[in-house]
């Protein structure tokens, strides 16, 4: 089944199962986001974005939900698979103010074969 | 697809040392930023620029220096290298023109000793 936490570091799912990873932002201008994957030994990998008009965009086996009531942010990601073990962390900005982005510590999920 | 490459994967350097770590970006990418990233507190920013020439301070600019003579060249120095600037090193670049997405390098993972 699915494994939902609340700002939790670790995450660990079955292969095939949907994930969900949180995230809670802190500025309520913030009006972007973005979710990023980076593998060990990498640079961070941009996955899916979604302004603040919005409160959900899909990509493929990915989908980002904004509520902006309680600013919480999540990714989902659908039908996990081992190659989707990575640490992932969200991105907040207030756009047209200069483009600097605030990170969070980010989520290590780990997919069990 | 946009690359941004960081020319050194690990580097060593002694207590003291001036340091260089060099980026280049192939898409002409207005924007220019180093972030470093630690255990627990996620990416830091620590200086970035909108055009040659010019440079802004981030969050934790102490103890470092920038250099961008070219657009798509962004240098991050260390004049006195201390063992509290071991870390790894991110650089990223974003265009205006491309909601502002983060683009990623690699990034370098320094050991000051």
């Amino acid at each position: 089944g699915e494994s939902v936490g609340l700002h939790l570091p670790t995450l660990s799912v079955q292969e095939g199962d949907n994930s969900i990873i949180n995230c809670a932002y802190s500025n309520s201008a913030s009006d972007y986001f973005i979710w990023y994957k980076q593998e060990s030994g990498k640079g961070p990998q941009f996955i899916i974005d979604i302004r603040s008009n919005m409160d959900k965009r899909q990509g493929q086996r990915v989908t980002v939900l904004l509520n902006k009531t309680v600013k919480h942010l999540s990714l989902q990601i659908a039908a996990t698979q081992p190659g989707d073990s990575a640490v992932y962390f969200c991105a907040e900005s207030v756009m047209n103010t200069g483009n600097q982005f605030y990170f969070g510590t980010g989520t290590s999920l780990t997919v069990i074969p | 697809d946009v690359k941004v490459t960081q020319s050194s994967r690990y580097l060593v350097k002694r207590t003291g040392e001036k340091v260089f770590l060099e980026c280049v970006q192939d898409m002409d990418h207005e924007n220019m930023f180093w972030y470093r990233q630690d255990p627990g507190l996620g990416l830091r920013l620590i200086y970035f620029s909108y055009d040659v020439k010019m440079k802004e301070k981030g969050d934790i600019p102490e103890g470092y220096s920038v250099s961008r003579e070219k657009k798509e060249r962004f240098s991050l120095i260390l004049e006195s290298a201390s063992t509290n600037q071991t870390s790894m090193y991110l650089c990223a670049s974003s265009s205006v023109l491309d909601n502002e997405k983060l683009f990623f390098g690699s990034g370098t993972q320094l050991s000051v000793l």
